[in-house]
């Protein structure tokens, strides 16, 4: 049963536009997320996370935003560049971190 | 400080065959985690293992095991290879497992194909 879910399997945006990729989850135990980001012939690399307790966290061009009650989390990056361009993977933290089947995003110059 | 490294990269075999890869985590890296990635599914947790011991184990068959040297480096075990065990094999180190800054590094990954 997947826990973590994420619906878009692709995304393609203008360089300079935002791009916003989402996720959702069922377990409202939850309490820690993350955004890794993968390029092809390596492994994921941490992007950003958000704990329970808030709602938004920023790091330069990534921000996260988590809404409890919907149970869904979105990572907004802008503007966008082609090397953004890549699998990203939400994760979820519980006894054991639990991970989406991502989402390709391509960056069109 | 050297990352995660996983050996070998890339492996062959054919079904009923077993096989056997390796991971070293970060230096002072005490949590070591395995994961099956595959088209559509994402990543699948396989086992954590902390300090030699297995402390969480996701679902799958017992075909699949793992162990974790005093050395913290791990390796992970699957014997009776089946055709849908291709797959990248992705393992992780943190630091302590657990706590809200315990983020996971991942190595490059073995990319398995089975025959």
């Amino acid at each position: 049963d997947q826990q973590v879910k994420q619906n878009s399997p692709s995304l393609s945006v203008q360089e300079g536009r935002i791009s916003i990729l989402n996720c959702d989850y069922t377990n409202s135990m939850f309490d820690y997320f993350l955004w890794y980001k993968k390029y092809p012939a390596e492994g994921p690399t941490f992007l950003i996370s958000i704990s329970s307790i808030k709602d938004k966290n920023e790091d330069g061009r990534f921000t996260v935003f988590l809404n409890k009650s919907a149970k869904h989390l979105s990572l907004h990056i802008v503007p966008s560049q082609p090397g953004d361009s890549a699998v990203y993977f939400c994760a979820a933290s519980g006894n054991q971190f639990y991970f989406g089947t991502g989402t390709s995003l391509t960056v069109i110059p | 400080k050297a990352g995660v490294t996983q050996t070998p990269r890339y492996l062959i075999k054919t079904r009923g065959q077993q096989v056997t890869l390796s991971c070293s985590p970060i230096s002072g890296h005490r949590s070591v985690s395995w994961y099956q990635q595959t088209p559509g599914q994402g990543l699948q947790f396989l086992f954590e293992y902390f300090s030699e011991t297995q402390r969480n184990k996701g679902n799958f068959p017992g075909r699949f095991s793992g162990r974790q040297f005093s050395n913290s480096r791990s390796e992970m075990n699957v014997s009776t290879l089946e055709l849908g065990d291709s797959a990248l094999y992705l393992c992780a180190s943190s630091s302590w497992r657990g706590g809200p800054t315990d983020t996971q590094y991942f190595g490059p990954g073995t990319r398995l194909t089975v025959l």
